[in-house]
């Protein structure tokens, strides 16, 4: 069966410092990956989202950017945090197309101070 | 693009039933309803491929209707576990791509 991995579950960060979230996929291969993020209390913001190795997509512009050095590994990084950056991250996957069904992982509760 | 669900929260006492309905200014290809609970990732519920399909899970159920551009959500004999946000998502094509956007949810309290 697929699982879904993110690490840390709980990070606090002072405003500038870099920022580094991990997501990793298991029981699988070439899946869609997604980052999302959500706001306290609002909807799933969908941020990058990736096809294949080295193939991302951004959908929001900002200071945050994304990268899939491996085909089950997807990485959201930041060089300088911002307070507008706190919230909750969601790493999801899907097999093939969009249409298919997004499996969420645990999530990342980031707040930047 | 955002699909706009309705209502925006909801509060019932167990056993009772509510109806969560999304619709889009675009045309739908497909619905995705998730529920997630207060500091939990989202739980993929169900999702309908074709207008006019619908499908059930539990005591949860939900149609499709493409002329109407909407899908509901049919939460009947409501349970505490029932509670959460629940959120749908369409896929749309833009650019050459898809994208599934998510609604803003609707927050469901059910109490005992």
């Amino acid at each position: 069966s697929q699982t879904i991995h993110q690490w840390p579950a709980t990070l606090v960060q002072p405003v500038g410092s870099p920022l580094s979230l991990e997501c990793t996929v298991e029981g699988t291969s070439n899946p869609n990956l997604y980052w999302y993020r959500q706001a306290a209390g609002r909807g799933l913001q969908l941020l990058f989202y990736s096809v294949g190795i080295g193939q991302i997509s951004s959908e929001v512009p900002q200071n945050l950017s994304a990268s899939r050095p491996q085909d089950r590994q997807f990485i959201l990084s930041s060089k300088k945090l911002l307070l507008s950056d706190s919230g909750f991250y969601l790493c999801a996957w899907s097999q093939g197309r969009v249409q298919e069904t997004q499996y969420f992982g645990p999530g990342t509760r980031l707040l930047v101070l | 693009q955002q699909p706009v669900q309705s209502p925006q929260a909801v509060i019932l006492r167990e056993g009772e039933d509510a109806v969560i309905n999304c619709s889009s200014s675009k045309a739908l290809y497909s619905v995705h309803w998730y529920r997630q609970k207060h500091g939990e990732a989202p739980v993929f519920l169900m999702i309908l491929l074709k207008g006019g399909e619908q499908k059930g899970h539990d005591k949860i159920s939900a149609s499709f209707n493409e002329k109407k551009q909407q899908s509901s959500l049919y939460l009947t004999a409501s349970q505490l576990s029932y509670s959460g946000t629940y959120f749908c998502g369409t896929v749309f094509t833009q650019g050459g791509s898809e994208k599934l956007v998510f609604g803003k949810g609707t927050k469901l309290t059910v109490n005992p």
